[in-house]
């Protein structure tokens, strides 16, 4: 089983500044990974995939970036509903499909 | 405009059974592998089970084999899940979401939620 980090846990940051998100795989995924975003009592909606694409109707604050082992997603400036909690999951080797565990974004 | 409804979330004590179910809609259903995803209260998400857009494959998370399975109608854009055995730690909402070519998820049901608790 692939196994998914996240770090930081917890970021916190001042609307219209840039967060950065970093995401990491026990073994290779190549660039088999997805970016979510979840706020409270709604469903995660897919921000990013194979590490680097938008999602239809994602904007270009959001960018994704890496590949192997290491990944980042940047928000260059953040908004209100980007204050959430942000999820990795890879896809390239499964069963079983495997997410990190989270990085909270909240206000400074 | 897509959308799947999920259903059959209840309380049950440990060791009882349930039956889930998500109807899609808004996309033709047969052409999608479907998934379930889990979330318990507070916790990070989980993948729990996979079935195939034909119902040829199937596949479980170690931690619900054996006692769970994942079935589709495709008559009725329905996919099951058959939880069997329940334990406390499956206590969680259950989303279904489906998939085409490569596994992540582009579209997610609200969720049907599952109290496991005596």
């Amino acid at each position: 089983e692939i196994v998914m980090t996240q770090s930081p846990a917890t970021l916190s940051v001042s609307p219209g500044e840039r967060a950065t998100l970093s995401c990491r795989a026990s073994q290779s995924v190549n660039n088999k990974l997805a970016w979510y975003r979840q706020t409270p009592g709604q469903a995660p909606r897919l921000l990013i995939y194979d590490a680097s694409t938008r999602a239809t109707g994602i904007p270009g604050r959001f960018s994704g970036s890496g590949s192997g082992t290491e990944f980042t997603l940047t928000i260059s400036s953040l908004q209100s509903e980007d204050f959430a909690i942000y999820y990795c999951q890879q896809y390239n080797i499964w069963p079983p499909l495997t997410f990190g565990p989270g990085t909270k974004v909240d206000i400074k | 405009q897509e959308q799947m409804v999920e259903s059959g979330g209840d309380v049950v004590q440990p060791g009882g059974s349930l039956r889930l179910s998500c109807v899609g809609s808004g996309f033709t259903f047969n052409n999608y592998g479907m998934h379930w995803v889990r979330q318990a209260p507070g916790k990070g998400l989980e993948w729990v089970a996979y079935v195939r857009n034909d119902g040829t494959k199937k596949y479980l998370a170690d931690s619900v084999k054996g006692r769970f399975s994942i079935s589709r109608d495709n008559s009725k854009n329905t996919v099951y899940l058959q939880m069997n055995s329940l334990r406390a730690e499956d206590t969680a909402l259950y989303h279904c979401t489906k998939s085409r070519g490569d596994y992540y998820f582009g579209f997610w049901g609200q969720g049907t939620l599952v109290s496991v608790s005596s």
